[in-house]
């Protein structure tokens, strides 16, 4: 089957200005989620949907952060403004399974390293 | 908070020797899951350890579970080269979040 699909691979952008990232989950996969990755950091949870409903979105700072999946399967994450402080790895993941329970692996994408100066 | 905290933060041996990473976290777990992750890429999964079960092994990794002690290590016998990543825990009780430790840097000297 094939992996997790996000771009871009890389993007650099000035502070203030937005940008968006793009995730393509594995085919069936109804959970998917957005990370975030710190230098030197293991991944902190930003938002996790199952299909098209945002189910956990407690760590999304939704002042500048939005994300959306429509239809359920692939899902895009937007920053604006973008701050210093974003310049971090941006990793997508999904799943099979629902409900939060974690009986299944997360299967990641390769992330996009964002740098903001 | 589920957080695993690994140990050591950073490991440096040379191939064919075993590699040991200990994860320790606070609260009771429904499962524990490990993860590598390569240079600029992303996480893959391990194994997955549910909280009734002791020992797991696939392949060269072997890993222990004490819910009594609130522990978890991962062992990788007769490293490679290739085996140099970080590796992360990550455990998760039932409804809860998946999180992550702050990882095991390992390097595999050839």
């Amino acid at each position: 089957e094939a992996g997790v699909v996000q771009s871009p691979r890389y993007k650099i952008i000035e502070k203030k200005q937005p940008v968006a990232f793009w995730c393509n989950p594995i085919s069936g996969h109804n959970t998917l989620y957005w990370y975030r990755q710190n230098l030197g950091q293991g991944p902190e949870l930003l938002i996790r949907y199952e299909n098209e409903e945002a189910v956990d979105d407690s760590q999304l700072p939704k002042d500048r952060f939005s994300a959306e999946r429509l239809k359920g399967v692939d899902s895009t994450l937007k920053i604006q403004p973008a701050e210093l402080g974003d310049s971090a790895v941006y990793l997508c993941a999904s799943s099979r399974e629902t409900g939060g329970l974690y009986n299944s692996p997360l299967h990641f994408g390769n992330g996009t390293r964002l740098t903001v100066t | 908070s589920q957080q695993g905290e690994e140990d050591p933060q950073a490991l440096s041996i040379q191939e064919g020797e075993n590699a040991t990473m200990n994860c320790s976290y606070k609260t009771s777990i429904n499962n524990l899951q490990w993860y590598r992750q390569n240079s600029g890429r992303g996480l893959v999964h391990l194994i997955l350890i549910r909280s009734n079960e002791r020992e797991k092994h696939s392949g060269r990794l072997r890993v222990t579970l004490d819910t009594s002690k609130k522990s978890s290590s991962l062992l990788i016998t007769a490293s490679r080269a290739a085996d140099t990543a970080s590796y992360f825990c990550a455990p998760s009780n039932q409804g809860g979040k998946l999180i992550f430790g702050q990882g095991t840097e390992l390097s595999v000297k050839p």
